[in-house]
């Protein structure tokens, strides 16, 4: 099955500082890319996903991009505030039509933005 | 409001003593899947299911059932719980016929096997 890694698993950022976090996959069929973010406490929230069609994605200050050669994935979070602070997870899945496949998560990042 | 509902959000119970982990959606998802997290684990997929009657095991199954009799409905059942089997666990859908294909995750279940 696909395995996904991500790293680095804690990352320190002052705030309005960048952040990146990168992630890994094995199965270079995996065309969908979900990136979600788990506040203390919380369920996990989807906040970006990119298909492998698409290089990369922004929204306001959170973008995501897609290196299919290299099988790897990014989140790049901008002008990073203490409220950015959770855990971030990536995902990976071959998702074909309607037909969804299983989602396979790499194992966190805890992000702290300091003020 | 959409959702997925777990219940119940905190448990605790004693080793052998079976118990089910309801989850329900009203979204009308195909896909639902069983998720446990540990510290430094991350999620592990334990069962999922790509529609009515059709389940699959994920990573970590062992211990665990699950049954699709309903498209809203997922539970998880831990036939006789071991300590081992202390952890978060979220219940999360998905559908190829929305605008993104992510999960929308439960409010969790923190299970404690003593």
């Amino acid at each position: 099955g696909e395995n996904v890694e991500q790293h680095p698993s804690t990352l320190s950022v002052q705030e309005g500082d960048s952040a990146v976090i990168k992630c890994t996959y094995s199965d270079s069929a995996s065309n969908y890319f979900p990136w979600y973010k788990q506040e203390l406490g919380k369920r996990p929230q989807l906040i970006i996903d990119i298909r492998s069609n698409v290089g990369e994605k922004k929204d306001q200050r959170i973008a995501v991009t897609l290196n299919k050669t290299a099988k790897h994935f990014s989140l790049h979070i901008t002008e990073t505030q203490p409220e950015d602070s959770a855990v971030y997870f990536c995902a990976a899945s071959i998702d074909r039509g309607s037909t969804l496949g299983r989602l396979y998560f790499g194992r966190g990042t805890q992000l702290t933005v300091w003020p | 409001e959409a959702q997925v509902t777990q219940n119940p959000r905190y448990l605790i119970t004693v080793t052998g003593k079976k118990l089910t982990v309801t989850c329900s959606q009203n979204m009308n998802h195909e896909y639902m899947s069983w998720y446990r997290q540990d510290p430094g684990l991350g999620l592990r997929q334990i069962y999922y299911s790509m529609n009515v009657e059709v389940t699959d095991k994920g990573d970590v199954p062992e211990g665990y059932k699950v049954s699709r009799k309903e498209k809203r409905n997922f539970p998880l059942i831990l036939e006789s719980p071991s300590p081992n089997q202390t952890s978060l666990y979220f219940c999360a859908s998905r559908s190829p016929f929305t605008n993104n294909y992510g999960y929308t995750f439960g409010s969790g279940t923190r299970l404690t096997v003593v």
